[in-house]
């Protein structure tokens, strides 16, 4: 019983494009978001962070969307580049938890 | 500022042999938190400690404990160990828990453990 969900494993972006990373979760009580990005053998990188307060966050090229009543986030890069070629995860948690939930990832291909 | 550091890096344990990971978080954060990662489970929650405690715990047996020591390092250990805990085992800090925000949570790079 996946409580985060990010249903597409993989997406391919042009250089300069917009890439649009979605995450779905399903419970309720999560009221925290982050994205993280991963290179292969390295730890993850925290990204970006969202409240279940706020609706958006913007950090440079990467904005954050949530929209509570669809239980839904996404992840916004723009414009995208080579090296954001990684796996990104979404995680939430709930009351200030460190029990985050992370969802499956998915893999980012920027191409040149 | 440097960031979570954990060690060893890599290593290789033989099956039913027992393993401590180490783990020193951020300057100044208080709560350290352990995830395994695998192929097949992706990033699962081990456990979380604050000023030494315990305070929540992830679905995982009893051979993997932790605890946390009063300069906010910590440890983990793995006892009697099965192929299946094959994993990279990340430990991840911030500056609290708890609270009615979130805490950002920022992971060093990792130990990978390979059992045989």
């Amino acid at each position: 019983d996946q409580q985060v969900k990010q249903n597409s494993p993989s997406l391919s972006v042009q250089e300069g494009r917009i890439s649009i990373l979605n995450c779905d979760y399903t419970n309720s009580m999560f009221d925290y978001f982050l994205w993280y990005k991963k290179y292969p053998a390295e730890g993850p990188t925290f990204l970006i962070s969202i409240s279940s307060i706020k609706d958006k966050n913007e950090d440079g090229r990467f904005t954050v969307f949530l929209n509570k009543s669809a239980k839904h986030l996404s992840l916004h890069i723009v414009p995208s580049q080579p090296g954001d070629s990684a796996v990104y995860f979404c995680a939430a948690s709930e009351q200030g938890g460190q029990n985050f939930v992370f969802g499956p990832g998915t893999r980012l291909s920027v191409l040149p | 500022k440097a960031g979570v550091t954990q060690t060893p890096r890599y290593l290789i344990k033989t099956r039913g042999q027992q393993v401590t990971l180490s783990c020193s978080p951020i300057s100044g954060h208080r709560s350290v938190s352990w995830y395994q990662q695998t192929p097949g489970q992706g990033l699962q929650f081990l456990f979380e400690y604050f000023s030494e405690t315990q305070r929540n715990k992830g679905n995982f047996p009893g051979r993997f404990s932790g605890r946390q020591f009063s300069n906010s390092r910590s440890e983990m250990n793995v006892s009697t160990l099965e192929l299946g805990d094959s994993a990279l085992y990340l430990c991840a800090s911030s500056l609290s828990t708890g609270g009615s925000s979130g805490n950002t949570i920022y992971f060093g790079e990792g130990s990978w453990l390979t059992v045989v």
